[in-house]
This record gives structure tokens, sequence and C-alpha cells, in this order.
């Protein structure tokens, strides 16, 4: 079946630190991949997302490109801000399977300044 | 509404105690799912709608787990005689359909389920 596997966190970096969270899948198909954010006392929301491959979503400064080949969509962002302090989950979603989606386990962020 | 709203916000329920958990999507949204998320993890698939047909329910975990939305609108997970396990926080997403499956969804800030 789908899976979707996250690197492990916590993540705590500094401000203005460059920011990678991995992310990568098994599903069958070609899905469309997600990234949701989950700010404290929030609902999951989505951050960006990419349709087919070699794709990149962005969005207030992150970025993350579908790799096929890789099966990867690994999260970046060149410069956190404190208020990126969150749990970012990465999700896919297939078509063929009523659109919904599998999530990773999610990996929390703290930006420190 | 201007978003996808969930009730109650936190839930204390004794083990065998029945309770409803609802979710008003936002208006016009076709597609609508319920997602358990235990503590640390992701949210896991339960079921799943489109306008008032239950088009899918292979996650709900047992038959104490009971989904419904009859006006395609508004809808109501219930699980009954709830043991510990039942202990999570339960997500409702929405979303619009309008193009394409693929559009985003859009979650609710969930309902914390703690069975003592």
């Amino acid at each position: 079946g789908d899976s979707v596997t996250q690197m492990e966190g916590p993540v705590t970096l500094s401000e203005e630190a460059f920011l990678t969270i991995n992310c990568t899948y098994t599903a069958t198909g070609y899905p469309s991949l997600f990234w949701y954010v989950q700010y404290p006392g929030e609902g999951l929301q989505l951050l960006l997302k990419a349709t087919k491959a070699d794709d990149k979503g962005s969005n207030k400064g992150f970025e993350a490109t579908y790799r096929k080949e890789t099966t990867s969509f690994h999260l970046e962002k060149g410069s956190v801000q404190v208020s990126d302090s969150a749990v970012y989950f990465c999700a896919l979603m297939r078509g063929t399977n009523a659109g919904k989606s599998t999530f990773g386990d999610g990996t929390t962020l703290t930006v420190k300044p | 509404g201007a978003g996808v709203s969930q009730s109650p916000r936190y839930k204390v329920a004794k083990r065998g105690q029945d309770v409803a958990l609802r979710c008003d999507p936002i208006s016009g949204h076709v597609s609508l799912f319920w997602y358990q998320q235990a503590l640390g993890q992701g949210p896991e698939f339960l079921t799943y709608f489109q306008n008032e047909a239950q088009l899918d329910k292979s996650g709900l975990p047992s038959d104490r787990f009971f989904a419904e939305r009859p006006e395609g609108s508004v809808s109501t997970l219930k699980i009954q005689r709830t043991q510990q396990e039942d202990s999570a926080v339960y997500l409702c997403a929405s979303r619009a359909d309008r193009t394409a499956y693929n559009e985003k969804l859009f979650f609710g800030s969930g309902t914390q389920l703690s069975v003592l």
C-alpha cells in the first residue's frame, strides 16, 4: 500500500539557518505530493504541492521538488524564522484512490532566535 | 462558513460510553474525509464522503465506528462503547472538487478524544 516516510524530529535550528526535511514515498501510479503545516493550536493547512514529476512547489520561502527517480519530495527553506516553528507533514494523494491522502508522521521544527 | 468547524474541541469519555463528533465543512465542498491522529503520528484515513454518499469506509477500525453525512454537508462520526485505544485527535477535512481530485484539503482543528 501507499506510505510516506519523513525524517524523524524534532529539529531545532537557529534563526536564518537552512532547513531540509526529508520525505520519501511508496505508491503505485503517479501521486500528487503535498506538504502540510500545523501551527500550535491550529488545524493542518496546505503549505505547497506538486502534481507531477520534476514539478517544484513553493510558498512562503519553502520549496520542494517532486523527484520520481528517488521517490522523494524534500522540503527546504533557505533562512528559517521563529514563526516557522510548527509540525510539518508530507502527504501523497492518488486519484485512483478517491483522492484520499496518506500522511507521514510529521516533523516538529523549533526555530530559536 | 469561513473554514472547517469541528465540535467539541475536547471530549472526555468513560470507557463504554458512546460519543458523537461533529464536522461542519466549508459550504459547497463535495468531498469530506475523517482522519484519526494518534499522538506523535500523522493522520490515518478513516472514511470518505462524496456529498451524502459514503464511498470508502475502509479505514474505520471496527464496527463501533460509524459516520454519516445525510444531507451532504454536516457530518457526524459516532463511536460506540468507547475503548482506551480510541483516544486520539479526530480530524475532519473537506475538499471543493471543483476541478480535480488533487485540490488541497481544508482541515478543521480536530476533536481531541480522551477515553478514561
